[in-house]
């Protein structure tokens, strides 16, 4: 079961805007609204910063946004500030019943 | 507020057996899907396995098919896994997580496998 694909690294200044892609096939990603992202600080435990796409769960900064074209979701962090600077996952559910993580992102605030 | 707790790891030689527990607590548990995710030393994160409220349904990825059994124990607000035939590959910090809406909303802090001789 291959992951989906995500860049390794994404880098931006403080202020600026990024976007990390997560591609995979129509099996996942592109048949399903189910795209899901998480953040992972270094040591700690995972956070869901997105769900469904494009949701944000409470309390997450509406600077954290999703999209989604064909078999490609993006997550895109804009005002970007150094708390943010962490590696950032994608998941999806994969036909038939199983779910599929992306290779993960590490993101790098300059 | 949730909290789910794990615990079971350890070190564990190639071949060897071991049981993951994850004790829930400040929610439903019966009424949610649970599963354990995992994360390799320095590694991404790699679904392993979800279960049914009831029970009912599983679901493995297949690395692991045919060597270890997601349960869950409603009564006592637990989920499990047993994990049989280790390999040094399985050796990763496992993260009980509940099953929220098409996500992971909350996960335990992890307990770490080591499978090595």
């Amino acid at each position: 079961q291959s992951a989906l694909t995500q860049p390794a690294s994404v880098s931006g200044s403080p202020g600026q805007s990024i976007t990390i892609s997560c591609t995979g096939t129509s099996s996942d990603v592109g048949g399903y609204n189910y795209v899901s992202w998480y953040q992972q600080h270094p040591g700690k435990v995972p956070k869901v910063v997105l769900y469904g796409v494009s949701s944000r769960p409470s309390g997450v900064s509406n600077r954290f946004s999703g999209s989604k074209s064909g078999n490609t979701a993006s997550l895109t962090i804009s005002g970007l500030q150094a708390e943010d600077e962490a590696d950032y996952y994608c998941a999806s559910y994969r036909s038939p019943a199983s779910w599929v993580f992306g290779g993960g992102t590490k993101v790098t605030v300059l | 507020e949730v909290q789910l707790v794990e615990s079971g790891g350890g070190l564990v030689q190639p071949g060897g057996s071991l049981r993951l527990s994850c004790a829930a607590s400040e929610f439903s548990f019966a009424t949610y899907w649970m599963s354990w995710v995992r994360q390799a030393p320095g590694k991404g994160l790699e679904w392993v396995a979800n279960i049914k409220q009831d029970g009912g349904e599983k679901y493995y990825v297949d690395s692991v098919k045919g060597r270890f059994t997601i349960s869950r124990d409603n009564s006592k607000n637990s989920l499990y896994l047993q994990m049989n035939s280790l390999r040094a590959e399985d050796t990763a910090v496992y993260y009980c997580a509940r099953d929220g809406d098409r996500n992971w909303d909350h996960w335990g802090q992890g307990t770490l496998v080591t499978v090595s001789s």
